[in-house]
């Protein structure tokens, strides 16, 4: 079965910076797509981003980009210029066949001023 | 991507009772989600919701105890039956996939927080 690993439960950033979340992932699969998203307060999940593994190249949408090894089975997500509204748990999820989704445990992000 | 929404966003509900939430979608989406957050925790899959069919489970769900509709390609509901303090979460529904096509990616309703006393 696959599993997802977030391994900081939580991390904190001064505003402006720059900040790294871990996840590394198992499976056994060769094709397959990975996603960060994030939860803020309002509890809403929201798409932070998505790397499909056949790509070599990381994904990157605006602040956030990703560093993906597909060898290490390791998935980062970056958030540059990091901004108070980043204050969020991000999840990283894994998407097995059929679409399912599997998620981490969650790395709970405070951005302080 | 579609504007998902959930009734109840909240309930607070009595042990022995039973709540349906129901998810809608602002166009048809080829595939629909039900996940369990509990207090503190990641989200799990609870099943598949199948168009004219009997839900998809995930082990360790049963659909005595979440039975799942799904009558159309923008409407669902997931019934809590019979529920007990653990069954306090909140439940998410997602969408992948519009106008018949696969975009290998879910976008998240904005779940309804269920509190059983």
């Amino acid at each position: 079965a696959q599993t997802v690993t977030q391994s900081q439960p939580e991390m904190s950033v001064q505003e402006a910076e720059t900040v790294t979340l871990s996840c590394t992932y198992d499976t056994s699969e060769s094709n397959y797509y990975l996603f960060w998203y994030k939860q803020p307060p309002s509890r809403q999940m929201i798409l932070v981003i998505r790397q499909e593994a056949y790509k070599q190249q990381n994904a990157t949408e605006n602040r956030f980009s990703v560093n993906f090894q597909k060898a290490a089975k390791s998935f980062s997500l970056k958030i540059s210029d990091s901004q108070l509204g980043d204050t969020a748990m991000y999840f990283c999820a894994y998407e097995t066949s059929g679409s399912r989704l599997t998620f981490g445990e969650g790395t709970q992000l405070t951005v302080n001023p | 991507s579609a504007v998902i929404s959930q009734k109840p966003s909240r309930d607070i509900c009595q042990r022995g009772t039973s709540l349906t939430i129901q998810c809608q979608v602002d166009s048809q989406v080829t595939m629909m989600f039900w996940y369990r957050q509990q207090p503190g925790q990641s989200l799990t899959l609870i099943a598949t919701a199948n168009q004219g069919s009997e839900a998809t489970y995930e082990s360790g769900f049963v659909i005595d105890k979440f039975p799942i509709s799904r009558p159309n390609l923008t409407f669902s509901t997931l019934t809590v039956s019979n529920m007990s303090p653990e069954d306090s979460s909140i439940y998410l529904c997602s969408v992948e996939g519009t106008s018949g096509r696969r975009t290998d990616t879910q976008y998240f309703g904005p779940g309804t927080r269920l509190t059983v006393l």
